[in-house]
């Protein structure tokens, strides 16, 4: 089956910095790349995703971008705020049996 | 919609015990997903079901370990016989039936064992 991973696991920025969190999928056939934010307490929430036949995607301060060729996939946070501080999770999804796996999960902190 | 609803939000089990977690999906939705959460860890697949059919469970324990998805009524993920290593958040997803697309979450289910 598919098998994702996420880098770092933990990440603490600055409030107004840029922060990148990074996975890597093993299946080629998967074409429906999700990020969702957990909250402490929460159940996750998505966020952004983006389909294989785009590079990249962008949402105001969010931006994911592909690269299938590598199958890399990153999530792009710029001017971070405190209310940014939470789990984040991505995945993968493969067509025909919407197979749906995630990576461990990054924790980020942004400090005031 | 209602969206996905878990119930019960926190469940308390005795070990040995049974413990029956229920997922009702969004609406028009017939593909489930169980995920364990341990503290402070990430996202475990357990097992994948559409209706009436386990698809994937290859991430579930093979023993006291089981999960449906009848054609009325909620999934269920069932734990026999509980120990302490059980405890965590469960939460289930839903999905639809069409092309791949977000999977939308439930509140989840703390289970602790005592």
């Amino acid at each position: 089956g598919e098998n994702v991973e996420q880098h770092p696991s933990t990440l603490s920025v600055q409030e107004g910095d840029s922060a990148v969190i990074k996975c890597t999928y093993s299946d080629s056939a998967s074409n429906y790349f999700p990020w969702y934010k957990q909250e402490l307490g929460k159940r996750p929430q998505l966020i952004i995703d983006i389909r294989s036949n785009v590079g990249e995607k962008k949402d105001q301060r969010i931006a994911v971008t592909l690269n299938k060729t590598a199958k890399h996939f990153s999530l792009h946070i710029t001017e971070t705020q405190p209310e940014d501080s939470a789990v984040y999770f991505c995945a993968a999804s493969r067509p025909h049996n919407n197979d749906m796996r995630f990576g461990a999960g990054t924790r980020l902190t942004v400090k005031p | 919609n209602a969206g996905v609803m878990q119930n019960p939000r926190h469940l308390v089990r005795r070990r040995g015990q049974e413990a029956r977690l229920r997922c009702s999906p969004m609406k028009g939705h017939s593909h489930v997903y169980w995920y364990r959460q341990l503290p402070e860890e990430g996202l475990k697949f357990m097992v994948y079901l559409q209706k009436e059919n386990i698809i994937d469970e290859s991430g579930m324990p093979k023993e006291r370990f089981s999960a449906e998805f009848p054609k009325e009524g909620p999934s269920i993920l069932r734990i026999q016989q509980v120990v302490r290593g059980d405890s965590a958040a469960y939460f289930c997803a839903s999905s639809p039936l069409d092309l791949n697309t977000e999977a939308f979450f439930g509140q989840g289910t703390r289970l602790t064992v005592v």
